[in-house]
């Protein structure tokens, strides 16, 4: 089975902290995606990434950034925590073509205060 | 991007009677996806449309695409409690090889 891991499930920041969300798969996938979630809004894309090294930025990239250094590793960075980061953020990732079967991490709550 | 949108935003029903969700989405695709998430979790897919296909079958669901109204249903036959879940439309466009554009999802509650 696919495994799609987050390194936490709920954090607690404070405004202007740097906060690190890891995301790895075990499927050899060369696609990872970033989205957040908010109640009433759905998911929206953050940033992807096709392969090591490369990213491209999605719908809401503003106050993120990401790192993909190895194929199964993919994180989101935000540089200066602030309150309407407060979200879901779930990370997934498939094999090409992109539009294709998406697999789902469990998502990890982030509430900053 | 334009985001599918699912009708209706939140559906309640009794155990044992069929729900239907809706999906309508703006733009050509290449295929269309159902996903659910359950309470706090990550999304789970279920099925998958090809632009060429009208319906699909996968156990309780039924899917329909019709591209020329650009909507989509999502039927659960025989509903049962575990069912309750959010459900999401999510579309390829078709320059293919883009990410999926996610609907806001449709809240199914089944009671017992």
């Amino acid at each position: 089975d696919v495994k799609v891991t987050q390194s936490s499930r709920y954090l607690v920041k404070r405004t202007g902290e740097k906060v690190f969300l890891e995301c790895v798969q075990d499927m050899d996938h060369e696609n990872m995606f970033w989205y957040r979630q908010d109640p009433g809004l759905g998911l929206r894309l953050i940033y992807f990434s096709y392969d090591v090294k490369m990213k491209e930025k999605g719908d809401i990239p503003e106050g993120y950034s990401v790192s993909r250094e190895k194929k199964e590793r993919f994180s989101l960075i935000l540089e200066s925590a602030s309150t309407n980061q407060t979200s879901m953020y779930l990370c997934a990732s498939n094999s090409p073509p992109s539009g294709y079967e998406q697999y789902f991490g469990p998502g990890t709550r982030l509430t900053v205060t | 991007s334009q985001q599918g949108e699912e009708d209706p935003q939140a559906l309640s029903i009794q155990e044992g009677e069929n729900a239907t969700m809706n999906c309508s989405y703006k733009t050509s695709i290449n295929n269309l996806q159902w996903y659910r998430q359950n309470s706090g979790r990550g999304l789970v897919h279920l099925i998958l449309i090809r632009s060429n296909e009208r319906e699909k079958h996968s156990g309780r669901l039924r899917v329909t695409l019709d591209t020329s109204k650009k909507s989509s249903s999502l039927l659960i036959t025989a509903s049962r409690a575990a069912d309750t879940a959010s459900y999401f439309c999510a579309t390829e466009g078709r320059a293919g090889n883009t990410p999926l554009v996610f609907g806001k999802g449709t809240r199914l509650s089944v009671i017992a």
